[in-house]
This record gives C-alpha cells, structure tokens and sequence, in this order.
C-alpha cells in the first residue's frame, strides 16, 4: 500500500518563525489533505490539495502531485500553531483502488513564546 | 458549513462493556468511515462503508466491531466487549463520491476503558 512520510517530526519554533513541514508519499493519489490535531485532539482541516498551490492566512501548501510531495509553510508562527500536523492521501478512483484516506506520521510542531 | 457530527465526545467504559459510538455525517455523502487514534500515534484506518455495507476494512477492524447505519442520517460502530486497548480516540469521517473528493472530519470521541 501507499506510504506516507513526514518531516521532520519534531519541530520546536519561536513565536514568529517561519517554518515549512513536508509529505512525501510513495504512490499516485488524487486526494491530499493537511489537518492540525488540536491539544483536544481535534482534526482541523487545513487544505484540501490534490495538485498546486493554496494558501488561507499564514499557511499556504503546494503539492506537486507528479514529483509526490507537499509542503505545508507556517509563516509568522503563533503559539496556537503547536499541535501535530498531519497529511493524509488518498488514491480513490483509481482503477481498484482503496478508497480510504492514509494519513502520514505526523509532525509535532512546539511554538514557544 | 456542513460538518460531521459525533457524539458522545468523551466516554468511560469497563473493560468487556459494549459501547456504541454515534456519527452524523454530512447529508449528502455516501462514503463513510471510522478512524482510531491511539493515543501518541498516527490515525489509523478502521473501515470504510458505502452503499450500505462494508466497502473495505483494516485488520484491526476483528469481530468485536461493527457498524450500522440505522437510518438516513446516523452512522454508527459498536465495539462490542472492549479492552483496555480499545483506548483511543475515535474519528468519523465522510465524503462525496468522485475522484476529486474531500474527506470531512468528526472532532472525535475519545473513549477510555477502564
């Protein structure tokens, strides 16, 4: 099955910081999404991204679907920010294929004051 | 904003207690499914289901799950005598059908057995 990888995955910033957080993932998909796991343990939406670029606020994300990447930039950084960043795949639609979302390890982003 | 519903949002149960945990997905998605989160780790794939049966499951997802969709809007998994690795936080997720599709999330219920 597909795998997915992140990087780095601990990242320990100052307030204001830039940062960029990557998804590496070993197969074709035609579905991406980054979410940030709360300290709730909540699943927030970030992006849906399956190709190009997207940004909202502070964040933006670029996936190049053909090179099998993407990257998540955290720009300014708040202490809200801390929490875990996931990137989850799917490849539905695809003759066959699953049609389940497989996330990624995860990164655990620390913003500190 | 349409969004996926789950309930409760934090359940204690004793060990080899069935628990039933809800989920309202969006409207008009066909594609749900459960996830697990242990705790620390990454989400974890339980079952996927569509056209009102089990389209795809992990093998995690043994006998002692199940799920249902009772009526036209809950989705549900009964787990059925849980165990002290049953702890994790539980999320339900929808979509539409398509290839270009974007999967919605439940904040989760966290269920702790004791």
């Amino acid at each position: 099955g597909i795998q997915v990888e992140q990087s780095p995955p601990d990242l320990i910033l100052q307030e204001g910081a830039n940062s960029t957080l990557r998804c590496n993932f070993s197969d074709s998909v035609n579905n991406l999404q980054w979410f940030h796991q709360n300290p709730w343990g909540q699943l927030i939406n970030l992006f849906y991204i399956p190709s190009g670029t997207k940004q909202n606020g502070r964040l933006s994300a670029t996936t190049v679907a053909t090179e099998r990447y993407s990257l998540l930039y955290i720009s300014s950084s708040q202490t809200t920010d801390s929490g875990v960043y996931f990137c989850a795949v799917g490849p539905w639609g695809y003759g066959g294929a699953t049609n389940k979302l497989i996330f990624g390890t995860g990164t655990l982003l620390a913003v500190q004051p | 904003e349409p969004e996926v519903t789950q309930t409760p949002s934090h359940q204690v149960t004793q060990m080899g207690q069935e628990v039933i945990l809800r989920c309202v997905p969006i409207s008009n998605h066909l594609y749900f499914y459960w996830y697990r989160q242990i705790l620390g780790q990454k989400v974890e794939f339980l079952v996927s289901f569509y056209n009102n049966e089990i389209s795809e499951k992990s093998e995690i997802f043994d006998d002692q799950f199940s799920v249902e969709r009772p009526d036209g809007s809950n989705f549900t998994l009964k787990i059925r005598s849980t165990k002290l690795e049953d702890s994790a936080m539980y999320f339900c997720a929808s979509r539409n059908t398509g290839i270009s599709s974007e999967a919605f999330f439940g904040q989760g219920t966290r269920l702790t057995v004791v």
